[in-house]
């Protein structure tokens, strides 16, 4: 069964406070990771997908990483408008996304 | 492009009524669609797959007779909470994938239905 944990649950930061989010997975047969931002309220917003170790993407201040066990989500000098829980997905050969619980960002100013 | 609606946005029902979700694929055609739930502070959890002009793939655990999906075209899939009772109160969320031009697999979800059960 794919498994994806994500961590910490919270987190709670300093305006220009950089850090970063963790995604670990197991899954059989990766098609793809995918990162995705949900606001309250609101369906999933696609950030980015990774698709083999070793990859990285950028989008403005999130860059998100690759290794064979897990991801990460880096957040570069966070804003208060990068509040938002950050979701992390596995696709497997079947194309359905097993999601982990996410972990949700709060920027102060 | 790749945007996906759904409709309502949010409904209230009496309980043992049954309650119409849409999810249509504006600017691109939806071979397959995916319907997921959403309790508070949780994850999204699939509930069923559905391929367009075919029966849907459920979830183990998922009620088939419950949550009637329909994907009769390929922008348009409906989601159906037949005889709702209050522990069917969640937020729904569709997802499409198709002929979009995005990446292989790559899921376009909707903004959500918030469903009340009183």
């Amino acid at each position: 069964e794919d498994q994806v944990t994500q961590s910490p649950e919270a987190l709670r930061l300093q305006e220009g406070e950089s850090s970063s989010l963790n995604c670990s997975y197991t899954v059989s047969g990766l098609r793809g990771l995918f990162w995705y931002r949900q606001d309250p309220g609101k369906g999933p917003e696609f950030l980015f997908t990774l698709y083999s170790a070793g990859e990285e993407k950028e989008k403005e201040r999130l860059k998100a990483t690759l290794t064979k066990k897990e991801s990460f989500l880096h957040i570069t000098a966070p804003k208060p408008e990068d509040s938002a829980t950050y979701l992390c997905a596995v696709q497997a050969n079947d194309y359905k996304l097993s999601f982990g619980a996410g972990t949700t960002v709060t920027v102060r100013a | 492009g790749a945007v996906v609606s759904q409709h309502p946005s949010w409904v209230i029902c009496k309980s043992g009524t049954s309650v119409k979700i849409e999810c249509r694929s504006l600017d691109f055609q939806a071979t397959t669609m995916f319907w997921y739930r959403q309790f508070p502070k949780q994850s999204l959890m699939l509930m069923a797959t559905s391929n367009e002009g075919s029966k849907a793939t459920y979830e183990q655990g998922v009620e088939k007779d419950k949550f009637l999906i329909n994907h009769a075209s390929l922008t348009l899939s409906t989601l159906t909470v037949t005889s709702a009772h209050p522990e069917d109160s969640s937020f729904y969320i569709c997802s499409a994938s198709g002929t979009s031009g995005g990446a292989s697999g790559e899921q376009f979800f909707g903004p959500g239905t918030r469903l009340t059960v009183l």
